[in-house]
Parts: C-alpha cells; structure tokens; sequence
C-alpha cells in the first residue's frame, strides 16, 4: 500500500515568519494530496488540498506544492500567527477511496 | 447542519468486552470513513463505505466490523475488546462526486483496561 513520509514532527516559527512541511509519498497512483489542521480535542479539518494535474495551489497565507516526479508535496504557510499553532496533517489517495496519512507536524507559532 | 457527529465522547472498557461506537451524518454523503489516531501518529483507515450496503476493509480492519444499512448512519463494532484497541476513533464522510472533501466528527476516546 502507500507510505506517506511527514517531516518534520515538530516545527516552532516566530510570529510573521514563513513555516514549511513536507511530505512524501510511494505510490504513482496517487492523485489527491490533502493538508489537515488538527486543533487539542478535535478533529482534523482540511486547509487546503491539490490534484496531481495541477503543481501548485494558494489560497491567502496557505499554499501546497506538489512534484509528482519525485513524489512529494509540501504546505506552506506565510506570516504565521499564533492561531496557525495546531498539527498538520499531510495525505495522499487514490480517487477518495483509502487515504494514507502522514505521521503530523505539531506547529508552535512564538507570539 | 450537524455535519458528523459521534457518540460516545468517551468510554472505558474492560478487556473483553463489546461496544459499539456511532456515527451519523446528515449532509448526504455516499462515503464514510472510520479512522482510529494513535498518539503521536497519524490515522490509519479502520473501515470506509462508499455508499449504503457496501464496505470495505482500510489499513487496519482485524478487531472491528461495521454495518452500513442507511446513508446517514456508519457504526463501528469492537468484538473482545484488546489493550491494543485503546485510541482515539474518527469517522468522517466526504461526498465524493468530484469532491474528495473529508469532513471529520469530534472523536471517540476509547481506553481498554
């Protein structure tokens, strides 16, 4: 099945500054790559999410890259703010079937 | 809307013991999902329906069942319940016409003592 690589597991940024996950996948047939914030208590809510027909999609602060030939796919998130301090969960799936997700990265944001 | 709700919030159970853990959504989705999260890890697929009457097994099925007899409805069985089985559970459901949007309930914390 798929292996869905996440890096890295912790990651603390000052206020305004840039933060960066990255992902990696196994399996070519994968064409749905979605991002989830996950917030203490709750449940995992997508941010933002990128088909393998398309390499890059923005929307606002939040952006996701994708690279089909190396298989790996990337959030970015522009002038952090503290409420942006949650885990981020990266995905990959076969046409809404099964999703394979990464491990999380738990994101500081330093007032 | 409610969107997906989950009962219980939380539960305790002895090992051996049965329960049943509920989901409903109420926005016409044909899939369903059933997902547990381990600490510090992401979620792994229990179980995932496409529409009712059809299920299917995801990554990590053994120890668990589920029924899908209307659309809004997709519980999930532990029979003889095991240490290993203490998790948090996830469902969640995406309408999956074009769009593969997962919208997740609250969670079920389940301890197996």
């Amino acid at each position: 099945g798929e292996n869905v690589e996440q890096h890295p597991s912790t990651l603390s940024v000052q206020e305004g500054d840039s933060a960066v996950i990255k992902c990696t996948y196994s399996d070519s047939a994968s064409n749905y790559f979605p991002w989830y914030k996950q917030e203490l208590g709750k449940g995992p809510q997508l941010i933002i999410d990128i088909r393998s027909n398309v390499g890059e999609k923005k929307d606002q602060r939040i952006a996701v890259t994708l690279n089909k030939t190396a298989k790996h796919f990337s959030l970015h998130i522009t002038e952090t703010q503290p409420e942006d301090s949650a885990v981020y969960f990266c995905a990959a799936s076969t046409s809404g079937n099964q999703f394979y997700f990464g491990t999380g990265t738990s994101l500081t944001v330093i007032p | 809307n409610a969107g997906v709700t989950q009962t219980p919030k939380f539960r305790i159970l002895k090992i051996g013991q049965s329960m049943t853990l509920q989901c409903t959504q109420d926005m016409n989705h044909n899939y369903m999902y059933w997902y547990r999260q381990d600490p510090g890890m992401g979620l792994k697929l229990i179980y995932y329906s496409v529409g009712a009457g059809i299920t299917d097994k995801g990554e990590v099925p053994n120890g668990y069942n589920v029924s899908r007899s209307t659309t809004e409805d997709f519980p999930l069985r532990l029979e003889l319940a095991a240490p290993s089985q203490t998790s948090v559970y996830f469902c969640a459901s995406s309408y999956s016409m074009g769009s593969y949007e997962q919208y997740f309930g609250p969670g079920t914390r389940l301890t197996v003592t």
